[in-house]
């Protein structure tokens, strides 16, 4: 079974409004964090935003937010008033504290492009 | 630098030629990260190290694939006998603190190495 699925291979939003990136994950671990990273064309990755899996409040970073929604598993990226720079490639990943410690597992990724 | 750095940014090889990728990271940032990224797909992991030990090495494909962090900040992942499937993006990352929970542990990626073998 895939540990993080990102069922959006791309998507596409108007500047200035509002998208939402969908990501669950699996896990059976009672204690892991979960990540959000953008890749621009340049390829380097950008660190986003963190929730941890005892957080009880969503996580927001600036533009950035999480839904976070522990019964359904599922980590959802908002981003409001996108703008042509949010154009790129965004991961979702988690980190299992006890079944992989150190490591991140990625998602598939989304390509998000914004339209002027 | 600010950031972490990757060197070189690209690496073409013959197949069967030894390759080192070079990472220098965040100043302070105790802990590293090797990941690899085919195209197409999200970063797979391959080792991690906490100071100068590699705490994690579960990743690694096989053993043409060696880490090394001697001093405890730069690292260097050494592939031997290189295969055409070896071809990727080369990441690595470092957080100031060891994985777990909470603030610190967030991994900052460099730009990645692009190892291309022919």
């Amino acid at each position: 079974a895939q540990k993080i699925t990102q069922t959006q291979p791309g998507m596409f939003v108007q500047e200035k409004e509002a998208v939402t990136l969908d990501c669950t994950y699996d896990t059976s671990d009672q204690s892991y964090g979960l990540f959000w990273y953008k890749q621009p064309s340049s390829g380097e990755m950008i660190f986003l935003i963190y929730q941890g899996s005892y957080d009880e409040q969503n996580a927001t970073e600036g533009r950035y937010s999480l839904n976070f929604q522990k019964a359904r598993k599922s980590a959802n990226l908002v981003i409001s008033a996108s703008q042509l720079g949010d154009s790129a490639m965004y991961f979702c990943a988690m980190r299992e504290r006890e079944t992989s410690g150190s490591r991140l597992t990625f998602g598939e990724g989304t390509q998000l492009t914004v339209n002027p | 630098g600010a950031g972490v750095s990757q060197t070189p940014s690209n690496k073409v090889t013959e197949k069967g030629k030894y390759v080192e990728l070079r990472c220098d990271p965040i100043s302070g940032h105790t802990a590293l990260y090797w990941y690899r990224q085919s195209l197409g797909q999200g970063p797979e992991f391959l080792i991690y190290f906490q100071g100068t030990g590699a705490a994690d090495d579960s990743g690694l494909p096989n053993d043409r694939f060696f880490a090394v962090r001697p001093e405890g900040s730069v690292s260097t992942l050494k592939i031997q006998r290189t295969e055409r499937g070896d071809s990727a993006v080369y990441l690595c990352a470092s957080s100031l603190n060891p994985p777990g929970e909470g603030r610190g542990t967030e991994a900052f990626f460099g730009q990645g190495t692009r190892l291309t073998v022919v």
